[in-house]
């Protein structure tokens, strides 16, 4: 498996409060990505990092912001959570190039907000 | 705007059928094709990735083809186990191979 955390695992918040998820992988991989699951969405990308300081939107951006200091770290900011963000976040990796594009996933941040 | 559908949403057969899961995608110009099982809470698996230059990928039981000019990709099992319970969900590349859309899944059980 890659090597791929998340934290925390689960997370309770009230509306309004700022929230960071944090993704850390150990596999040295150029790319990395934010999902949410949502029954009847599936999943969507909300943020992606090609590089250390280098993000770019994905289809459902809004409310949320990323930083990417590190190789290894990727953080998701909800800055005022809201109840419409209650979904299960997943954090995936990757490399480039023809065999590198497989995306490799994290075991998710299930994020509930009353 | 890339929608991928899969269809069925369930699917439930017998140990040991050979069966297919079938996966469409409205804009051909993918630059690649993804195959992912997921487990009940847990994360995605990744199964297989179709470049698109390829027609189809294997590993094991599992064979992968691609048809762009259909927009159509679809997953064979073979000699299906009750192990191989879980739902299943394809993902289309769009705008360069970094990003991906998925269709929703089919939910695939397979009874003893």
């Amino acid at each position: 498996d890659a090597g791929i955390t998340q934290s925390p695992r689960h997370k309770v918040t009230e509306t309004g409060t700022p929230v960071t998820l944090r993704c850390h992988q150990t596999e040295n991989h150029r790319y990395m990505y934010w999902y949410r699951q949502d029954p009847g969405h599936g999943l969507r990308l909300i943020h992606y990092s090609y590089g250390v300081k280098d993000t770019d939107k994905g289809e459902v951006s809004d409310g949320y912001s990323v930083s990417r200091s590190k190789t290894e770290d990727f953080l998701l900011t909800l800055e005022s959570a809201t109840s419409s963000q209650t979904s299960v976040y997943f954090c995936a990796i990757s490399g480039a190039g023809i065999e590198g594009w497989t995306q490799y996933f994290g075991p998710g941040t299930r994020l509930t907000v009353l | 705007k890339q929608e991928v559908t899969q269809i069925p949403a369930a699917l439930s057969v017998p140990e040991g059928e050979n069966l297919v899961l079938n996966c469409s995608f409205t804009d051909s110009a993918i630059y690649n094709l993804q195959w992912f099982r997921q487990d009940p809470g847990k994360g995605l698996t990744s199964l297989l990735l179709i470049q698109s230059s390829q027609r189809e990928q294997t590993s094991g039981r599992l064979n992968a083809s691609l048809d762009k000019s259909s927009g159509r990709s679809t997953l064979y099992i073979a000699a299906s186990q009750p192990g191989d319970s879980a739902t299943y969900l394809c993902a289309a590349s769009i705008q360069g191979a970094q990003k991906l859309v998925f269709g929703q899944g089919t939910r695939l059980t397979i009874n003893p």
